[in-house]
């Protein structure tokens, strides 16, 4: 049992270039969620997906985009990528009163 | 829309000290989590509190919540090195979304 888990771990990329962070759960949660944590900062929400084929914007959605065709997956599009978007990203799922997150995408725009 | 705010930022202490990092939120929340971060790792669920006078503790943490004065906190008694780490509390809001406050980062000294 795998829970969240995030690919890559790490990763740069160049400004303007685009990229997919993937996001699988095995829990069968309907819940899906993408946090955005600048340094020294909390977490920010970005989208979040309460079933598949439904998605929602969260508090920081501009420059990302996301998908949910089905229940495992929940990845997260970045277009043109800024040095603003320089973050860990988390996943996450819920399920009744608990959160589960992934072990964190680490990425460097420059 | 709920905000959540925690108090202090920063939070330097010795060790066997006994210290609170408050969390307040502003409007009405089902529950409210803490979590715990390390340096470049994922959120470690610490408490769910659920009901207004919740009290629930584990080992030198102990956390409660009054909804009433929209406030949890999370009491530290006899700090140890061990605990040094930054504290998230995150409250739920009424649209399936946890709203995380901006942490308290903990350095206990020995």
């Amino acid at each position: 049992n795998a829970g969240v888990t995030q690919t890559p771990k790490f990763r740069i990329l160049k400004i303007g270039q685009s990229m997919t962070l993937q996001c699988t759960q095995d829990m069968n949660h309907n819940y899906m969620y993408w946090y955005r944590q600048d340094p020294g900062m909390g977490l920010k929400l970005i989208y979040y997906s309460v079933g598949a084929g439904i998605t929602d914007k969260g508090e920081v959605p501009n420059g990302y985009n996301v998908s949910r065709s089905t229940t495992e997956d929940f990845p997260l599009r970045l277009e043109l990528a800024a040095p603003s978007q320089t973050s860990v990203y988390f996943c996450a799922t819920h399920l009744n009163t608990e959160a589960f997150f992934g072990q964190g995408t680490r990425l460097t725009v420059v | 829309e709920l905000k959540v705010e925690q108090n202090p930022l920063f939070l330097s202490m010795q060790e066997g000290k006994n210290y609170t990092i408050y969390c307040n939120y502003s409007t009405t929340s089902d529950r409210l989590y803490w979590y715990r971060q390390d340096p470049g790792k994922s959120l470690e669920s610490l408490f769910v509190l659920l009901s207004n006078g919740a009290v629930k503790q584990e080992g030198r943490l102990m956390a409660s919540l009054d909804t009433k004065a929209r406030l949890s906190t999370l009491h530290i008694t006899a700090a140890v090195h061990d605990l040094s780490a930054t504290y998230f509390c995150a409250g739920w809001s009424g649209t399936y979304k946890y709203i995380f406050g901006t942490g308290t980062r903990l350095k206990v000294l020995a």
